[in-house]
């Protein structure tokens, strides 16, 4: 079993739909959670950081984390072809700890 | 902010020539710098870490020696393929982070080696 398991996809979404992603992971000791966007032939860009458990806001984006069912999302609302690309999430222990453990990604398809 | 600046973008060599790919935090003082491999539609595989001023720390299965790591200052780190060969083809990326602040990454190095 890997540590983190996410959804390859591709999820194709007809613009304006809200997307859900998801990741689980197996490790209780995670406690900071990450989600990067990576567009094709480019580095991953931070969406959002959160730490433990609850909700996160910003712009059209929503993280969640339940630590008790070991499971995160991230929420896009209004969504826009702009927004087609790859989403990572992204796992580790402690702020300072150096290793993120990254799911394998989602593709996501936003079409016009 | 928190902008990582990666360069070269794409570089094409023949097989046997070395290859220096940089990384620089522009906006922030990277205290640790990361160095990932990337496949088509896989997802990042960390080659090692450096903190400013110390040795890389290699993950299981790479070659210190193949893959040189600098972090000589808090704003640059460089990656150097050694005696490159096709195999080393791959898309080489960079992050940094600041203290207990998240990785920023830069926008990658795609390597074709001939």
């Amino acid at each position: 079993q890997k540590e983190v398991e996410q959804d390859p996809g591709p999820l194709s979404v007809p613009e304006g739909a809200i997307v859900s992603l998801n990741c689980t992971y197996s490790n209780s000791a995670f406690q900071y959670f990450m989600w990067y966007r990576q567009y094709s032939r480019k580095g991953p860009e931070l969406l959002m950081y959160t730490y433990s458990s609850g909700n996160k806001e910003d712009g059209r984006f929503t993280a969640q984390v339940d630590k008790s069912s070991k499971y995160i999302s991230l929420f896009i609302r209004d969504s826009q072809p702009s927004d087609s690309a790859t989403y990572l999430c992204a796992m580790s222990v402690t702020a300072g700890t150096y290793k993120y453990i990254f799911g394998t990604g989602t593709r996501l398809k936003v079409l016009a | 902010g928190a902008v990582v600046s990666q360069h070269p973008s794409w570089v094409i060599c023949k097989s046997g020539t070395s290859v220096k790919i940089e990384c620089r935090s522009l906006d922030f003082q990277a205290t640790t710098m990361f160095w990932y491999r990337q496949f088509p539609k896989q997802s990042l595989m960390l080659m090692a870490t450096s903190n400013e001023g110390s040795k890389a720390t290699y993950e299981q299965g790479v070659e210190k020696d193949k893959f040189l790591i600098n972090h000589a200052s808090l704003t640059l780190s460089t990656l150097t393929v050694t005696s490159a060969h096709p195999e080393d083809s791959s898309f080489y990326i960079c992050s940094g982070r600041e203290s207990n602040q998240p990785q920023h990454f830069g926008d990658g190095t795609r390597l074709s080696i001939l």
